[in-house]
């Protein structure tokens, strides 16, 4: 069956680059249409969507984040990292992968928190 | 790409039809027929119950359904159960492979 699994750190400070993976089982990312995004959830707020690698390796990400942003893929390793610069207090949230087949989130990982302070 | 628009709450009594609206504009909701919901519990990952508008994913009960019209998409639960008390999102396509979601929708069973 298909997983996916987000690790990271739980604290990061101001200013320092927060890196992020996303391991999956149950599918491959050489499959045409296939992609992992990364989606993330401040506390009590909101669903955003942060950036997809596809099959292709091409790579896609918000216009509001773009320049803080990369994601990068192993495909022997079956895992998506991301990697955000900078990062500031407004970037505590909880970090999803979610697998896109076509334009939906079919599957997601169950989140990790990271909290931004110092 | 700004948040798509969600009423922040509706409520309905069991048994009853709740509709939850979704408003973009013509570059993202408008313009796509990829408009998907989620329905999330707290503290949960959000759980896709339908994409491409209106199609249902195995195993979602087909109490929920959707459609669009122009930037607006919505998401209908008929025969409202105690269980559907929870928060929704919808989220659409928004072109060069980027997508965007809504602000949520808290529903409550009265």
């Amino acid at each position: 069956q298909v997983t996916l699994r987000e690790s990271g750190p739980a604290l990061v400070k101001p200013t320092q680059t927060l890196t992020l993976t996303c391991t999956f089982s149950g599918f491959s990312l050489n499959t045409p249409a296939m992609c992992v995004n990364w989606i993330r959830q401040p506390p009590g707020k909101a669903l955003e969507w942060l950036a997809r690698v596809d099959w292709e390796d091409d790579k896609f990400y918000s216009t509001s984040l773009k320049t803080r942003l990369t994601v990068s893929k192993d495909t022997s390793k079956n895992q998506v990292v991301l990697t955000v610069t900078n990062v500031d207090p407004v970037d505590t949230a909880t970090y999803y992968c979610a697998r896109g087949s076509g334009e939906r989130y079919d599957y997601w990982g169950q989140g990790t928190l990271v909290t931004v302070s110092s | 790409q700004s948040a798509l628009t969600q009423p922040r709450s509706v409520s309905g009594s069991p048994g009853q039809s709740v509709t939850i609206s979704c408003t973009g504009t013509s570059s993202d909701v408008g313009g796509y027929n990829s408009v998907s919901w989620y329905q999330q519990y707290p503290g949960k990952a959000p759980k896709l119950i339908l994409y491409d508008v209106n199609k249902r994913p195995s195993g979602v009960p087909d109490r929920f359904s959707g459609s669009k019209s122009g930037n607006t998409a919505s998401l209908t639960i008929s025969g409202l159960q105690p269980e559907d008390e929870t928060d929704y999102y919808c989220c659409s396509y928004a072109g060069s492979h980027t997508s965007v979601f809504g602000i949520g929708t808290k529903v409550t069973v009265l």
